[in-house]
């Protein structure tokens, strides 16, 4: 089945900072890659995905890259802000309608 | 947040007793699946649904047993609790199966003593 490694498990930043978050995964096969955001004691909610016949996506200071030949992915989040320290997780998913999940990053922003 | 409620939200029983923790969605979206979120894990699927009565097993399905009777509730039982089952158990939905885009519900937090 699919394994997705994350790295760093940990990671902080100071505000204004940009971070990166990265991600490769094993099935050659998955195609869809979300990423998720969960502040303390909250679901995980959904940020932003790319599909693998994509290779950049962004969305305001946040932008994920996808390198299908590596079977890699990262999440980018610049001028970061305190409201983004939470926990963020990557996740893989092909025609199996399932995703499998990293372990998650804890991002600290500091002022 | 989409239309996903989890009950009990919190719950603490003693080993060996059976629970059953319900999700329920007025999405009318065809999957729906049950994680368990334990440090240093992330989230592992135990049981998915794709369809009324039709389900499969996660990479954590040991212990855990599902029914999913009607397209708006999935159940997730755990037939005789042990103290190595106590996490937070959250529900996802979904509407597809390319591009699986899954949204959550709030999360019930399971403590077995």
């Amino acid at each position: 089945g699919e394994n997705v490694e994350q790295h760093p498990s940990t990671l902080s930043v100071q505000e204004g900072d940009s971070a990166v978050i990265k991600c490769t995964y094993s099935d050659s096969a998955s195609n869809y890659f979300p990423w998720y955001k969960q502040e303390l004691g909250k679901r995980p909610q959904l940020i932003i995905d790319i599909r693998s016949n994509v290779g950049e996506k962004k969305d305001q200071r946040i932008a994920v890259t996808l390198n299908k030949t590596a079977k890699h992915f990262s999440l980018h989040i610049t001028e970061t802000q305190p409201e983004d320290s939470a926990v963020y997780f990557c996740a893989a998913g092909g025609t199996a309608s399932k995703l499998t999940f990293g372990t998650g990053t804890r991002l600290q922003v500091t002022l | 947040d989409a239309g996903i409620t989890q009950s009990p939200r919190h719950k603490v029983t003693e080993t060996g007793t059976p629970v059953t923790l319900r999700c329920h969605q007025t999405e009318n979206h065809r999957y729906m699946y049950w994680y368990r979120q334990d440090p240093g894990h992330g989230l592992r699927l135990i049981h998915y649904s794709y369809g009324v009565k039709d389900t499969d097993k996660g990479e954590v399905s040991d212990g855990y047993s599902v029914s999913r009777s009607k397209t708006e509730d999935f159940l997730l039982t755990l037939e005789s609790a042990t103290s190595s089952q106590t996490s937070v158990y959250f529900c996802a939905i979904s509407a597809r199966d390319l591009y699986n885009e899954q949204f959550f519900g709030p999360g019930t937090r399971l403590t077995v003593l």
